[in-house]
């Protein structure tokens, strides 16, 4: 899978929209933007994905940039619920095998 | 509820022993992954299964194996187990390499 790109860490108080960017500047026309969460002691959580244009669904919104090297995960109201450690991933839409790295994360600070 | 199962939740045994996590993945997956997670580590990817087939294989030691039976299920097999073995391990299922992918609650490991 191709790399991303994403800040270790970032705050961001209750209530409040957050913008969690990533970087995939060699992201291939086949491969899909996913994005996965962890809480503490549980296991990863899909969040959103897609390919090109901006996605939403009850969790978040996707941005995904023209040029598909970068985009932006947006949870519209941060609760204290959504602190954990989201992951930026590419998946190759052809391929059935594939070695699905999470890479470090960001990790998301709720401030109450 | 992920609809992934993993068996058991907690597993507690010694250095050089053998143990075999099992994997339920959801109804209608194909793919099953696993990855292992040591304390403030990040998630490791193991290996992944494709009906039945193995098709990509991370940084999985020679200790490790895993298959895939007919009914779909998976088992991580893990042997001469030592200490630094202690980890979480999680299984994902998903229905093609670029859909989401479902994670189960994991299995904690203790090598004592």
């Amino acid at each position: 899978d191709a790399k991303t790109t994403q800040p270790n860490s970032m705050e961001s108080n209750e209530e409040e929209p957050v913008h969690l960017p990533c970087n995939h500047s060699t992201i291939s026309g086949t491969d899909y933007i996913h994005w996965y969460r962890q809480l503490p002691s549980q296991g990863p959580e899909y969040v959103i994905h897609g390919l090109t244009s901006n996605v939403n669904n009850r969790m978040a919104s996707l941005a995904i940039a023209e040029d598909r090297k970068s985009s932006t995960l947006i949870l519209h109201r941060a609760t204290l619920r959504d602190a954990a450690v989201y992951y930026c991933i590419l998946r190759d839409m052809v391929d059935t095998g594939n070695q699905f790295y999470f890479g470090t994360g960001t990790s998301l600070t709720v401030i109450p | 509820d992920s609809g992934v199962t993993q068996t058991p939740k907690h597993l507690i045994t010694a250095t050089g022993q053998r143990v075999t996590l099992r994997c339920s993945p959801r109804s209608g997956d194909l793919s099953v992954y696993w990855y292992q997670q040591s304390l403030d580590q990040g998630l490791q990817f193991l290996i992944q299964y494709y009906n039945g087939e193995e098709r990509a294989k991370g940084n999985i030691l020679e200790r490790f194996s895993a298959q895939q039976f007919p009914d779909l299920h998976s088992e991580l097999n893990l042997s001469s187990l030592e200490l630094g073995d202690s980890a979480l391990y999680f299984c994902a299922s998903s229905v093609w390499g670029d859909t989401e992918a479902f994670f189960g609650q994991g299995t904690r490991l203790t090598v004592v």
